[in-house]
């Protein structure tokens, strides 16, 4: 099973900071990483998907990078509804597994 | 609009069973693979198991195998996740989603929709 880990656990900044969310896979998945967003009481929303492709109707303050093991999630001027918790999530192989998320709040 | 809304969750006892739905709408059912995801109370989101478009492959974790069963009615376009010996550590939320398919036909397995999910409570 790919183990996927992401830090920083919480990343507190202000809004129009730029955050940047950090994801790295136990082995190379190729660029057949997720990126989600969760805010409390809702399901999850897919922001990227392929490492850097942006989903539809995604901001495009939101964008993803990397491939491998690293990737990124980098948010360029953070907006007040975007404080939420992301996840990662590979693809690449069964069983797909997920990052245990990042909080990003004030 | 692509719509999935879960249903059948609820509070059963530890040993006992539930069989989930997610009726979708708004997409070709019968095209798409899809997937159970879920979420105990506080924790992250947790992958539980994948069928194929047409039902005729299946993935699941490791920890539901041989007890958890995903299946699909194509005519009704409805998936179903049936649930036997639960556990208490089967207490989440559970989600429905969709994979994505490219332009060019490309299966891309990542969780394209979501539904809202439905709640299972696993007690005595």
């Amino acid at each position: 099973e790919i183990v996927m880990t992401q830090s920083p656990a919480t990343l507190s900044v202000s809004p129009g900071e730029r955050g940047t969310l950090s994801c790295r896979a136990s082995q190379s998945v190729s660029s057949n990483l997720a990126w989600y967003q969760q805010k409390p009481g809702q399901a999850p929303r897919l922001l990227i998907y392929g490492a850097s492709t942006r989903a539809t109707g995604i901001p495009d303050r939101f964008s993803g990078s990397g491939s491998g093991t690293e990737f990124t999630l980098t948010i360029s001027s953070l907006q007040s509804e975007d404080f939420a918790v992301y996840y990662c999530q590979q693809y690449n192989n069964w069983p797909v597994t997920f990052g245990p998320g990042t909080k990003v709040d004030f | 609009q692509v719509q999935l809304v879960e249903s059948g969750g609820g509070v059963v006892q530890p040993g006992g069973s539930l069989r989930l739905s997610c009726e979708v709408s708004g997409f070709s059912f019968s095209r798409y693979g899809m997937h159970w995801v879920r979420q105990a109370p506080g924790k992250g989101l947790e992958w539980v198991a994948f069928i194929r478009y047409d039902g005729s492959d299946e993935y699941y974790t490791d920890s539901v195998k041989g007890r958890f069963t995903i299946a699909r009615d194509n005519s009704k376009n409805t998936l179903f996740l049936q649930m036997n010996s639960l556990r208490p550590e089967d207490t989440a939320v559970y989600y429905c989603a969709k994979v994505f398919i490219s332009i060019f036909g490309v299966v891309h397995y990542h969780m394209d929709v979501w539904g809202q999910g439905t709640t299972v409570t696993v007690s005595s």
